[in-house]
């Protein structure tokens, strides 16, 4: 089983900072990991595919980076609607699924 | 616009069966494109896949829940469910159906969730 560990688990910053989010596989997962952000009491919605492709409707402030262990979710200018958690997701070759714990983006 | 629903019993007695549906509207759920995956949030808690079934009716479960999960497809619904027996208080959960798209790493399409408690 691959596991996704992210850091930090709380990030607290100010609207117009930089946010450097960052998820790091136990095994390489090449390029197959994916971005979500969560609201209270609302579904996961994605943000970045293949570790660095946006989705669609994602504002040009979010960006994705990193291959093999390592990846980084990087929010350019914070907007006061990006406080959440985000979560990333990676999946095996041999298709078996699995979440980071998450991590809590917090108005400071 | 592609859109999931879940529905279901909200309250469910511990040693008995969940039972969930997913019904998709705004895309088919025939498309050779997608899985059809189940997702569960333990409440305060991260992720959990629970497994795919494809418009086929193949399947692949998460190894940890293999023995308890069954999961089906009604194709002329465009709906898919899961099962989840012998269930505990350990099952309470919010469970999300996905959209999974087979040529990317993603789940681009989510329902809004539904939460099952455990309880007698």
């Amino acid at each position: 089983e691959i596991v996704l560990t992210q850091s930090p688990a709380t990030l607290s910053l100010s609207p117009g900072e930089r946010a450097t989010l960052s998820c790091r596989a136990s095994q390489s997962v090449s390029t197959d990991l994916a971005w979500y952000q969560q609201k209270p009491g609302q579904a996961p919605r994605l943000l970045i595919y293949d570790a660095s492709n946006r989705a669609t409707g994602i504002p040009a402030r979010f960006s994705g980076s990193g291959s093999g262990a390592d990846f980084t979710l990087t929010i350019s200018s914070l907007e006061p609607e990006d406080f959440a958690v985000y979560y990333c997701q990676q999946r095996t070759n041999w298709r078996m699924y699995s979440f980071g714990q998450g991590t809590k983006l917090e108005i400071k | 616009q592609v859109q999931l629903q879940e529905s279901g019993p909200g309250l469910v007695k511990p040693s008995q069966t969940l039972s969930l549906t997913c019904t998709v509207s705004g895309g088919s759920i025939n498309s050779g494109a997608y899985y059809w995956s189940w997702i569960r949030q333990h409440p305060g808690k991260g992720l959990e896949w629970i497994g795919y079934i494809y418009y086929s009716g193949s399947t692949h479960y998460n190894p940890s829940l293999q023995s308890r999960v069954t999961m089906s497809v009604d194709t002329s619904k465009n709906q898919f469910s899961l099962k989840l027996t012998s269930v505990t208080a350990a099952d309470t959960a919010v469970y999300y159906c996905a959209r999974d798209v087979i040529r990317e790493v993603m789940f681009d399409y989510w329902g809004q969730g539904t939460l099952v408690t455990v309880s007698s």
